[in-house]
Parts: C-alpha cells; sequence; structure tokens
C-alpha cells in the first residue's frame, strides 16, 4: 500500500537558519504530494502542495519539489523564523483514491 | 467565511463507556473525512463520506466504530464500549467535492481530543 517516510524529528534550529525536512513516499501510480502544518494549538492547514513530477510547491517561503526518479519531496526554506515552530507533516493522494496517507510529523522548534 | 468545526474539543470518558464526536464541514463542501491522530500512529485516515453515504469505511479500526452524516452536512463518529486505546486526537476534514484526481484540497477542523480513563 501507499505509504510516507518522514524525517525523524524533532529538529532545532537557529532563526533564519536553512531548513530542510526529507520525505520520500511509496505509491503506485501518481500520486499528488502535500506539506501540512499543525502550529500550536490550531488545526491541520495545507502549506503547499504538487500533482505531478518537477511540479514545485511553495507558499510562505517554504518550497517542495517532486522528485518522481527519487520519490521524494523534501520540505525547505532558506531563512526560518520563531514563527514557523510547528509540527510539518507529509502527504500524499493517489488517483481514485480519496484518503490523505501522512507520514509521521516532524516537530520543528525555532529558537531566537 | 466559517471553517470546519468540531465539538466536543475535549471529552474525558471512562473506559466502556459510548462517546459521539461532531463535525460541521465548510458549507457546501460535499466531501468528509474522518482521520485519527494517536502518539503510536500517526495520522491515520477512518472514513470518507460523499454526501450522506461512505464509499471508504477501511480505515475504521473494528465494529466498535462507526459513523453517520446527514442532510450531506454534519457527521457523527460514534465509539462505542470505548477502550484506553482509542485516546487520541480525531480530526475532521473537508473538500468542496471528491477529487478523484487531484486538485481538491482537504479543510481540517481543529479536532476532537478524547481521553479514555
Amino acid at each position: 500500500g501507499d505509504s510516507v517516510t518522514q524525517m525523524e524529528g524533532p529538529v532545532t534550529l537557529s532563526e533564519e537558519a536553512f531548513l530542510t525536512i526529507n520525505c520520500t513516499y511509496t505509491a503506485t501510480g501518481y500520486p499528488s504530494l502535500f506539506w501540512y502544518v499543525q502550529y500550536p494549538g490550531e488545526g491541520l492547514q495545507l502549506l503547499l502542495k504538487a500533482t505531478k513530477a518537477d511540479d514545485k510547491g511553495s507558499n510562505k517561503g517554504f518550497e517542495a519539489t517532486y522528485r518522481k526518479e527519487t520519490t521524494s519531496f523534501h520540505l525547505e526554506k532558506g531563512s526560518v523564523q520563531v514563527s514557523d515552530s510547528a509540527v510539518y507533516f507529509c502527504a500524499l493522494k493517489n488517483f481514485g483514491n480519496e484518503k490523505l496517507t501522512f507520514g509521521t510529523g516532524t516537530r520543528l522548534t525555532i529558537i531566537p | 467565511g466559517a471553517g470546519v468545526s468540531q465539538s466536543p474539543s475535549n471529552k474525558v470518558t471512562e473506559k466502556g463507556k459510548d462517546v459521539e464526536l461532531r463535525c460541521d464541514p465548510i458549507s457546501g463542501h460535499t466531501a468528509l473525512y474522518w482521520y485519527r491522530q494517536s502518539l503510536g500512529q500517526g495520522l491515520e485516515f477512518l472514513i470518507y463520506f460523499q454526501g450522506n453515504s461512505a464509499p471508504d469505511k477501511s480505515g475504521l479500526p473494528s465494529d466498535r466504530f462507526s459513523a453517520e452524516r446527514t442532510g450531506g452536512s454534519v457527521s457523527t463518529l460514534t465509539i462505542q464500549r470505548t477502550q484506553q486505546e482509542d485516546s487520541a486526537v480525531y480530526l475532521c476534514a473537508s473538500s468542496p467535492r471528491p477529487s478523484g484526481g487531484y486538485q481538491e484540497t482537504q479543510y481540517f477542523g481543529p479536532g476532537t481530543r478524547l481521553l479514555v480513563l
């Protein structure tokens, strides 16, 4: 079945550091890929998505590129802020299937 | 506009009791989803509704779990004879319509935190 493997956390970085959170997937066919973010005390929010190979999703300074050859969708940000502290989830959705399959989540803490 | 709402926000119950969790999707959204977020299992899909019917119930962990949706809107997730392993955050999401393909975003509610003592 479909699965998502996500970088283990927690991750702690200093403000303005470069961020990478790794995500790889296993799926039949051609899934869509997502990053969701859960800020403290809030619900899950879509951060960005990509629907086909080589697409780049971007939002709020975050980027992720759909790499079919490496089955990856790594999340990156060039300069993180304290407000980026949250739990980040990588997810996929396969064609003809309505459910999202999530990774285990990565807790990110940014220190001033 | 209003997002997905869930009630109660927190529920503490005793083992063996039944609980009902409620989800109000975004107005006009025809697709509704339940997920569970627990420490041991991460985020798991439970069930999907299109209108009032549930084409995919594959994630319900046992026959103690059931869900219904009425009027194409509100959904209730019921857990009978609760067990301690049912303790988790139950998340509801909705989308404008089922995507089949790729484009529809699922919008999540804040969740109901269930603790079974």
